[in-house]
């Protein structure tokens, strides 16, 4: 089944205690990318990555890294992470550029920093 | 701020009715993609319409994009409970590479 997987799902953290977000897909995907959801303010981009070792900034990248080493994975690592990074987030890839080709979403990691 | 942005942000209806929304966006575009939303859950991809199109149809969705005013609009008709949902327009922006969400629609279908 195609599918895009993040792990974990829920997570309770403290602040600074470095962290990473798992994102996997099986679908041979070019394009994956982050976001984060917030109430009032949509799904913001974080990062972005038109392949293997190509990776960019989105519309709200501080405090977050990315890398992408295999065609399939793309974790977002949090290094030190603060309360303003409780959000929802999710991964997603197209097997294209990011706007060009439908968009396939994981089903949502709830970060919480205390 | 947003590329795109939704219109209206909540809406309420009575099954078998029709619900619209709207999208509206700043830079011109290349395509358009329309994606719902259950409670909390991944966006599902609903249908893309590409700059070209005027209108494009896929099952009880209609949808239009009218690149003069910068928008589009999502119909959907005969609207089911399972319908209710949150629904986002996304564009790419001076190309393919970043991908903008507006703040979404939050459909309600009541049975």
């Amino acid at each position: 089944e195609a599918q895009v997987t993040q792990n974990p799902r829920y997570l309770i953290t403290v602040t600074g205690k470095k962290l990473t977000v798992t994102c996997s897909q099986n679908m041979n995907h070019e394009y994956m990318s982050w976001y984060r959801q917030d109430p009032g303010l949509g799904l913001r981009q974080i990062y972005y990555s038109m392949n293997v070792e190509v990776t960019d900034k989105g519309d709200v990248p501080e405090g977050y890294k990315v890398s992408r080493k295999e065609k399939r994975n793309f974790p977002l690592i949090l290094e030190s992470p603060s309360p303003n990074q409780t959000s929802l987030y999710f991964c997603a890839s197209s097997l294209y550029r990011g706007g060009e080709t439908e968009a396939f979403f994981g089903q949502g990691t709830r970060l919480t920093v205390v | 701020s947003q590329q795109g942005e939704e219109d209206p942000q909540a809406l309420s209806i009575q099954e078998g009715e029709n619900a619209t929304m709207n999208c509206s966006y700043k830079t011109s575009i290349n395509n358009l993609q329309w994606y719902r939303q259950n409670s909390g859950r991944g966006l599902v991809h609903l249908i893309l319409i590409r700059s070209n199109e005027r209108e494009k149809h896929s099952g009880r969705l209609r949808v239009t994009l009218d690149t003069s005013k910068k928008s589009s609009s999502l119909l959907i008709t005969a609207s089911r409970a399972a319908d209710t949902a949150s629904y986002f327009c996304a564009t790419p922006p001076g190309g393919y590479q970043k991908v903008t969400f507006g703040t979404g629609t939050k459909l309600q279908v009541i049975p």
